[in-house]
């Protein structure tokens, strides 16, 4: 069965601290592994996706990285912010179909204090 | 910046009635969709498109309907609300094997 397992659930860290998201995940066969950001009663918004052979990619003070033999990634947020409170959600795509199946993990809940 | 929008972004309104939840976007992409997510939960496919006059059921089983009669809508629409279909609804819009956009989700509440 496809899945997305996403961890922890919850985090909270202190503006200025690092932190690190994880994401397992069982979909096959593979396409691709994209985090997205998703405030508060909005819709997603896409921070980095990776293919195959990815192994890391960055965007900003969000850094992603994927092992596809292990079926892990994570993403690291560095010098956090106030306003990276929100959910961050891992969503793996396989390619499987003509559609590219959309898998969706449940998402961390991080919250950044002042 | 993504250029696909949701409306209303917020909808209260008594069971019963007849609700459709607008979605559009101008990237000109084929394939649309429609998520159902609660609060703190992960999103759940309801319907998507390939393209013009297509619509397919998602994952999970809904009691509402959708049409794409033009590349750049995708209504959803609820016949009879009920408490039950109290959630949030995101639509969203790819291109083959890229990232999916979303909208900014409508937040439906049945009274």
């Amino acid at each position: 069965k496809n899945q997305v397992e996403q961890s922890p659930q919850s985090l909270i860290i202190l503006e200025g601290k690092n932190c690190t998201l994880q994401c397992n995940y069982t979909v096959s066969p593979f396409s691709n592994l994209r985090w997205y950001k998703q405030d508060t009663g909005r819709g997603p918004v896409s921070l980095t996706i990776m293919t195959f052979s990815e192994n890391t990619k960055s965007n900003g003070r969000y850094t992603a990285t994927l092992d596809a033999d292990t079926k892990q990634s994570s993403l690291h947020i560095t010098a956090s912010q106030l306003s990276d409170s929100a959910s961050y959600i891992c969503v793996v795509s396989d390619r499987g179909s003509t559609l590219g199946r959309l898998y969706f993990g449940r998402g961390t809940q991080l919250t950044v204090w002042p | 910046e993504a250029d696909i929008y949701q409306t209303p972004r917020y909808l209260v309104i008594g069971t019963g009635k007849k609700i459709t939840l607008e979605c559009s976007q101008t990237m000109g992409h084929d394939k649309m969709y429609w998520y159902q997510q609660d609060p703190g939960m992960e999103l759940h496919l309801i319907h998507y498109s390939y393209g013009v006059n297509s619509t397919e059921k998602g994952d999970l089983s809904s009691e509402s309907t959708v049409s794409r009669i033009r590349t750049e809508h995708f209504p959803l629409t609820l016949e009879s609300a009920r408490p039950s279909h109290t959630s949030q609804y995101l639509c969203a819009s790819s291109r083959q094997a890229t990232e999916a956009f979303f909208g900014q989700g409508t937040r439906l509440t049945v009274v």
